[in-house]
């Protein structure tokens, strides 16, 4: 039930572009995105609905594909305060409980 | 600052004890979830809360209990600790019940059992 991401891990330099995908083997009926700071706790940055959603604020945006049961988050000119771990955390439908994947880790160089 | 407080922040304990961990929630938040995080693991959902009643549970251990009170407050009592208990314990509180809402993360409670 867990969903997977992937990469687990990326390495950038300052101003590229990244995809965090996350995928499930179950119906979602919703996904979440938090990024996480060393030894800080996970701040929250988006959910999306099913129904094919696509959000964004700044320069980090996502996209949920309802068919496919995947969530893409996507960093566009990428900063170094967006280095941390990312997570996608999915509701299947018919049950309560957001599970958050395994993580990705990015790492923003100058 | 999220609004939810944890505490203790640290907490250095024997295997075979037991502890607890306490959560108040942001004002007005009627859910309560707690998440495990174990060194470089992702969050391990244990279970969730909504207005004092159980609303979901994950792979949460026999040897671990929670419950929230009517001041919506939680506490995680986790007993017979091992070394394998070692983890960083988030809370995270939301208005609803409902997965589609957003959590917000308490800063954690770092168990260290030795």
């Amino acid at each position: 039930q867990q969903p997977v991401q992937s990469p687990q891990a990326v390495i950038l330099r300052e101003g590229e572009d990244a995809v965090i995908n996350c995928s499930s083997s179950k119906a979602l009926y919703s996904v979440h995105w938090y990024r996480q700071k060393h030894g800080e706790a996970p701040v929250f940055l988006m959910i999306l609905l099913k129904g094919g959603e696509q959000k964004g604020h700044d320069k980090i945006s996502a996209s949920f594909n309802e068919k496919k049961q995947q969530s893409s988050l996507y960093l566009t000119a990428s900063q170094l305060s967006y280095s941390g771990t990312y997570f996608c955390g999915t509701a299947i439908q018919g049950a309560q409980k957001l599970v958050f994947g395994q993580g990705t880790r990015l790492t923003i160089n100058p | 600052d999220s609004g939810v407080t944890q505490t203790p922040k640290h907490l250095i304990t024997a295997t075979g004890q037991r502890v607890t961990l306490r959560c108040s929630p942001r004002s007005g938040d009627l859910s309560v979830y707690w998440y495990q995080q174990s060194l470089d693991q992702g969050l391990q959902f244990l279970i969730q809360y909504y207005n004092g009643e159980e609303r979901a549970k994950g792979n949460i251990l026999e040897r671990f209990s929670a419950q929230q009170f009517p001041d919506l407050h939680s506490e995680l009592n986790l007993s017979s600790l091992e070394l394998g208990d070692s983890a960083l314990y988030f809370c995270a509180s939301s208005i609803n019940r409902g997965p589609n809402e957003k959590l917000f993360f308490g800063s954690g409670t770092q168990l260290s059992v030795l």
